[in-house]
């Protein structure tokens, strides 16, 4: 079975500054979809930005951007001109099948934003 | 146009009860997963569904078991509470499509005393 780990516990940032978040996962498979999503306190949770394994080219949203190294099995979301607003957990996701089948999340990021 | 929703949005159960949870998928979607949150960890994948039947299934006892009507919207329901079964439940609803996005509704928290 496919795991992912999300070594950061918590991270904090200073507005404006810019962050890092780790993921990594394994699996044997060369096809499948990786996520993040943020949760914020009210606990819905919201796509952040979304990977297509096969796709070369890093995925981006706005200030948001991934560093995909299929190689090393590594997905990790840069988050730039951090905001308030910006303020979750952030969980790293891993899918085969995306829409058409079950997501395999990580124990997800705390981060804090310093005003 | 509606996102996911999801009924009630607390709960509270003894232990030995059963529990059944609502969802409604977003507009145009046909499969619903549900997902199990403990506090401070992660979601686990219970169950998906997708043309009223359970497609796949996670790591999680038959006292689980799910329905999805015709209309795509789904139940959760979960029997013998356990005071393990505490958590947040989510549903998610996506097209039934490689690399669908799962949308998430905004979960019901469970309570077993």
């Amino acid at each position: 079975a496919q795991t992912v780990t999300q070594s950061q516990p918590e991270m904090s940032v200073q507005e404006a500054e810019t962050v890092t978040l780790s993921c990594t996962y394994d699996t044997s498979e060369s096809d499948y979809y990786l996520f993040w999503y943020k949760q914020p306190p009210s606990r819905q949770m919201i796509l952040v930005i979304r990977q297509e394994a096969y796709k070369q080219q890093n995925a981006t949203e706005n200030r948001f951007s991934v560093n995909f190294q299929k190689a090393a099995k590594s997905f990790s979301l840069k988050i730039s001109d951090s905001q308030l607003g910006d303020a979750a957990m952030y969980f790293c996701a891993f899918s085969f099948g995306g829409g058409a089948d079950g997501l395999t999340f990580g124990k997800g990021t705390h981060l804090i934003i310093q005003p | 146009d509606a996102g996911v929703t999801q009924s009630p949005t607390h709960l509270i159960k003894t232990r030995g009860q059963q529990v059944t949870l609502r969802c409604s998928p977003k507009s145009g979607h046909d499969t619903v997963s549900w997902y199990q949150q403990a506090l401070g960890q992660g979601p686990q994948f219970i169950f998906q569904y997708y043309e009223e039947e359970e497609r796949q299934r996670g790591n999680f006892p038959d006292r689980f078991s799910g329905h999805q009507f015709p209309n795509y919207s789904s139940e959760l329901n979960v029997n013998a509470l356990l005071l393990g079964d505490s958590a947040l439940y989510l549903c998610a609803s996506s097209l039934d499509r490689g690399g669908a996005t799962q949308y998430f509704g905004p979960g019901t928290r469970l309570l077993v005393l």
